[in-house]
């Protein structure tokens, strides 16, 4: 199947500090990739959609100053969390769509996620 | 907007009992609804969609545009099933709406 692989896996950081959270496709080409978030015991959130060289599409209620999102390449989406405090701490998980014919049509592949706490 | 409902957090049966997980969604025009699975310790993957109208691991999900629902069933239940299930919506693209999600614990 389609593999999607986050990095890392989980990072402690102190508050007003910077993060930076990868996700790759690693044998799938994908010109958009998501961004989720998951408040424990509670369901995904999509933040933003992805897409290759182009900005960031932003859900209502998230601030893009504060989650950027780059998507330099086909592979690799990162998403950076900037000045970061405690409140950010929680599980952000990303996603990918292969191109269409491959898979199922519309079938995600999530990667498994980056447990963020924030000191 | 688009809406999706799993009034259930935790669903617990016993081995071999039937397993309904309900779900019901909001969605003014025509969905693409799935249920997604997480496995203890592993990453969500997709389990059945709904324009497959196939049974994956003994699990089958029928969409009732009459009542708005995608309840997904399994007539005998396993202890591997044992699981968080999310029933997922799409109204078109990629972008994916989740229910709140239910914890489905198999006993023996």
């Amino acid at each position: 199947g389609a593999v999607v692989s986050q990095h890392p896996s989980w990072v402690i950081c102190k508050s007003g500090t910077s993060v930076k959270i990868e996700c790759r496709s690693l044998d799938f080409q994908a010109t958009t990739m998501f961004w989720y978030r998951q408040f424990p015991k509670q369901s995904l959130m999509l933040m933003a959609t992805s897409n290759e060289g182009s900005k960031a599409t932003y859900e209502q209620g998230v601030e893009k100053d504060k989650f950027l999102i780059n998507h330099a390449s086909l592979t690799l989406s990162t998403l950076t969390v900037t000045s970061a405090h405690p409140e950010d701490s929680s599980f952000y998980i990303c996603s990918a769509t292969p191109p269409g014919g491959r898979f199922t049509y519309n079938e995600q592949f999530f990667g498994p996620g980056t447990r963020l706490t924030v000191l | 907007a688009q809406r999706v409902t799993q009034p259930e957090k935790l669903l617990s049966v016993f081995k071999g009992a039937p397993v309904e997980l309900k779900c019901n969604y909001s969605y003014s025009g025509s969905p693409e609804l799935f249920w997604y699975v997480q496995y203890s310790r592993q990453r969500l993957q997709l389990l059945l969609r709904h324009i497959s109208r196939e049974s994956i691991k003994g699990f089958t999900a029928d969409l009732n545009k009459g009542e708005t629902s995608f309840h997904l069933k399994k007539p005998f239940a396993q202890e591997e099933d044992s699981a968080m299930y999310y029933c997922v919506l799409t109204g078109g693209g990629n972008k994916l709406t989740f229910g709140t999600g239910t914890q489905l614990k198999v006993e023996l």
